[in-house]
């Protein structure tokens, strides 16, 4: 069965320090990929998504994901996470049809 | 522009009791989706309305779980009765058609039940 997996239920970190949160998935054909975030108390919203092209895509706030084929990954990264990024992240991976299946989600949780 | 809106927020109830939930999609989506988000989960897709119709409810538990989009705008998703393992957060999201089948989402602020 199709699946995404989020490496990290909880991270924990200090402002300044760089962010990688890993996000894989189970599925041998073309996708389409997300990174939502939920700050507390708002809503689910889009941080970033890469359709095609270039396999390093930049959103929001300073953060990026890379889409590594051959590893059925698409991490997202940033170089210096601040106290605002504490947040819930999810992965989500779209295999065409209106089907998208989401990871379990990280929480974030940067110390000032 | 207004963003996907749902009510209510939070509901307790007990056990057994009927509980409703409502959507109001961004304006001019046409597709509309419900997702439940159990504790520690992703959201897992319950149902997904083109306009009015339901075309993908293969996830919804029939035999308590009712939804309907009547004018293909806003939608309600019914529970009747309620049981102690539908504790959870029922979202909502929107998208548009040139979107919609790609996965990029709007989705609203949540309902939390709890059923006591």
């Amino acid at each position: 069965a199709q699946s995404v997996s989020q490496h990290n239920h909880h991270v924990i970190l200090s402002e300044a320090a760089s962010l990688e949160l890993g996000c894989n998935y189970s599925y041998g054909g073309t996708v389409n990929l997300f990174w939502y975030v939920q700050y507390p108390g708002q809503h689910l919203q889009l941080l970033l998504k890469y359709f095609s092209g270039d396999p390093l895509v930049k959103g929001i706030k300073g953060f990026e994901a890379e889409f590594i084929k051959s590893k059925f990954s698409f991490n997202l990264r940033k170089p210096s996470v601040q106290w605002s990024d504490t947040a819930e992240y999810f992965c989500a991976v779209n295999t065409g049809g209106f089907k998208t299946i989401f990871g379990a989600g990280t929480r974030l949780f940067v110390k000032a | 522009e207004a963003g996907v809106v749902q009510s209510p927020r939070y509901k307790i109830i007990e056990k057994k009791q009927p509980v409703a939930f409502w959507c109001n999609p961004i304006s001019g989506h046409n597709t509309l989706y419900w997702y439940l988000q159990n504790l520690g989960q992703g959201p897992e897709l319950l149902i997904r309305y083109e306009n009015e119709e339901a075309v993908d409810d293969s996830q919804l538990p029939k035999d308590r779980f009712s939804a309907e989009r009547l004018k293909g705008v806003d939608s309600t998703l019914k529970i009747q009765p309620a049981e102690l393992g539908d504790s959870a957060v029922y979202l909502c999201a929107s998208s548009s058609s040139v979107w919609g089948g790609t996965g990029e989402l709007f989705f609203g602020e949540g309902s939390r039940l709890t059923v006591l």
